[in-house]
C-alpha cells in the first residue's frame, strides 16, 4: 500500500495563528482527502483533493500530485480547530499518523 | 456531505461473547466500505475493505476468522468482533464511498467497544 507520512506530528498553537500540515505519500494516488478529527472521535471530511488548492473558509489545502504531497493550510486558528488532522490517499484510504493539533486561548 | 451511520455507539461485552457493529450509508448506495480500528492515541488502522456482495480483504495480520465482515447489501456491512477478549477494546470506524475508487468516502460516528 501506499506508505503516507505527515508532519508535524504535534503542534501547539496560539489562538490566531496560522498553520501548514504536511502529508507526503509514497506513490502516485487517485485523489487525497484531509480529515479532522474530534475530541468524540468523530471524523469530518475537509477537502477531497487531488491536485491545485481548495479553500473553504479558513482553511486550504494544495496537493502538488507530482510531488506526491498535499498541505493543508489554517488560518486564524480557533481552539475548536484543536484535534488530530489526518490525511489518506483515496486508492486505498490507509492513514497517516497524523497532526494534533492543540490550539490555546 | 453524505450520511453514514454506525450503530451501537458505545458496547460492553464479557470476554468471550460475540459483538456486531453495523455500518449503514443513508442516502447513498456503499459499493466500497471499509472498516478501521483506533487504539487510543494513535492513528486509524485500516483492518479490512469490503466491496458489496464479495469477500472483504483483509489488512496483513488482522484475523479474519475473528473480525467477520459482512458487506451484503449496498447500505449496509457489518463488523462482528467474535470471542472477544480484553485486548479487542477498540474504537472501530466504518467509512463508506460510493464507488470502488475515486470518490469521497464518508465516516460514521465509531463504536467504543469495551470488553470486560
Amino acid at each position: 500500500g501506499i506508505q503516507v507520512e505527515q508532519s508535524p506530528p504535534d503542534l501547539i498553537l496560539q489562538e490566531g495563528a496560522n498553520s501548514t500540515l504536511r502529508c507526503n505519500f509514497s506513490d502516485s494516488v487517485n485523489n487525497l482527502q484531509w480529515f479532522h478529527q474530534n475530541p468524540w472521535g468523530q471524523l469530518i471530511n475537509l477537502f477531497y483533493i487531488p491536485s491545485g488548492t481548495k479553500q473553504n473558509g479558513r482553511l486550504s489545502a494544495t496537493t502538488v500530485a507530482t510531488e506526491r504531497y498535499s498541505l493543508l493550510y489554517i488560518s486564524s486558528s480557533q481552539t475548536t480547530d484543536s484535534g488530530v488532522y489526518f490525511c489518506a490517499p483515496n486508492n486505498d484510504m490507509r492513514f497517516g499518523a497524523g497532526t494534533r493539533l492543540t490550539v490555546k486561548p | 456531505g453524505a450520511v453514514v451511520s454506525q450503530h451501537p455507539s458505545r458496547v460492553i461485552c464479557k470476554s468471550g461473547t460475540s459483538v456486531k457493529i453495523e455500518c449503514r450509508s443513508l442516502d447513498f448506495q456503499a459499493t466500497t466500505m471499509f472498516w478501521y480500528r483506533q487504539f487510543p492515541k494513535q492513528s486509524l488502522m485500516l483492518m479490512a475493505t469490503s466491496n458489496e456482495g464479495s469477500k472483504a480483504t483483509y489488512e496483513q495480520g488482522v484475523e479474519k476468522d475473528k473480525f467477520l465482515i459482512n458487506h451484503a447489501s449496498l447500505t449496509l456491512s457489518t463488523l462482528t468482533v467474535t470471542s472477544a477478549h480484553p485486548e479487542d477494546s477498540s474504537f472501530y470506524i466504518c467509512s463508506a464511498r460510493p464507488s470502488v475508487t475515486a470518490v469521497e468516502a464518508f465516516f460514521g460516528q465509531g463504536t467504543r467497544l469495551t470488553v470486560v
